[in-house]
């Protein structure tokens, strides 16, 4: 059964870094896509970022671009989200996705 | 940015048929587009109806189904079931970027 656990949210202060961490098991991780959403309290659904199976090619939400980062580990069947600079519109609950599988979320929250 | 348009809310009767639409402000949406399709329910995490416009994910009930419909992408519920109440979103693909709709809010009375 597929699945993705998401880790390393919290609570950060405006201008400051998280990276979050998903875990992926139960597919065959480094043949596809995997992609970051976020949904604000209350708010729809917004994709964030997403990077080709073998990490040569990605693609960033015009409004982090810049200070958001992913990458991802094939070896690891891990991927990431470097946050920077972070600002209270960041604040989300953050998921991470395959095609075919969500995880649970991880919730980011950006206030002084 | 393209903007992907649903219905913000539609209301279907128990075992009824409702249409969801996804249309694009780029033009019509083809295969191209890759359109994706999401229920999310209060309090849980999304998870995937359909990929790729018609595709069913393994645990995707069968009175869900994907297609194109003019020049829209369209997911049809077919029997609505009372646990079908939800939102549901698409998502297309535009070279690499992809683009949430506003999400459809589907009540079922």
């Amino acid at each position: 059964e597929e699945q993705l656990v998401e880790s390393g949210g919290g609570l950060v202060q405006p201008g400051g870094s998280l990276r979050l961490s998903c875990a992926a098991s139960g597919f065959t991780f480094s043949d596809y896509w995997m992609n970051w959403f976020r949904q604000a309290p209350g708010k729809g659904l917004e994709w964030v970022a997403n990077i080709k199976a073998d990490g040569s090619e990605k693609h960033y939400v015009e409004s982090v671009q810049g200070r958001f980062a992913i990458s991802r580990d094939n070896a690891k069947k891990s991927l990431y989200l470097q946050m920077n600079s972070l600002r209270a519109e960041d604040t989300a609950v953050y998921y991470c996705a395959s095609p075919r599988g969500w995880g649970k979320g991880t919730l980011v929250t950006v206030s002084s | 940015q393209a903007v992907v348009t649903q219905e913000p809310s539609l209301t279907v009767s128990p075992g009824g048929t409702v249409t969801l639409t996804c249309g694009s402000s780029t033009g019509a949406v083809t295969s191209g587009h890759y359109p994706f399709w999401y229920q999310q329910k209060p309090g849980q995490a999304p998870r995937t109806l359909i990929y790729d416009t018609t595709n069913k994910n393994s645990l995707t009930p069968a009175r869900f189904s994907g297609s194109l419909l003019g020049g829209k992408a369209a997911l049809t519920l077919s029997g609505a079931q009372p646990e079908d109440e939800a939102d549901y979103y698409c998502l297309l693909s535009y070279s690499g970027a992809r683009v949430f709709g506003g999400g459809t809010k589907l009540t079922v009375l």
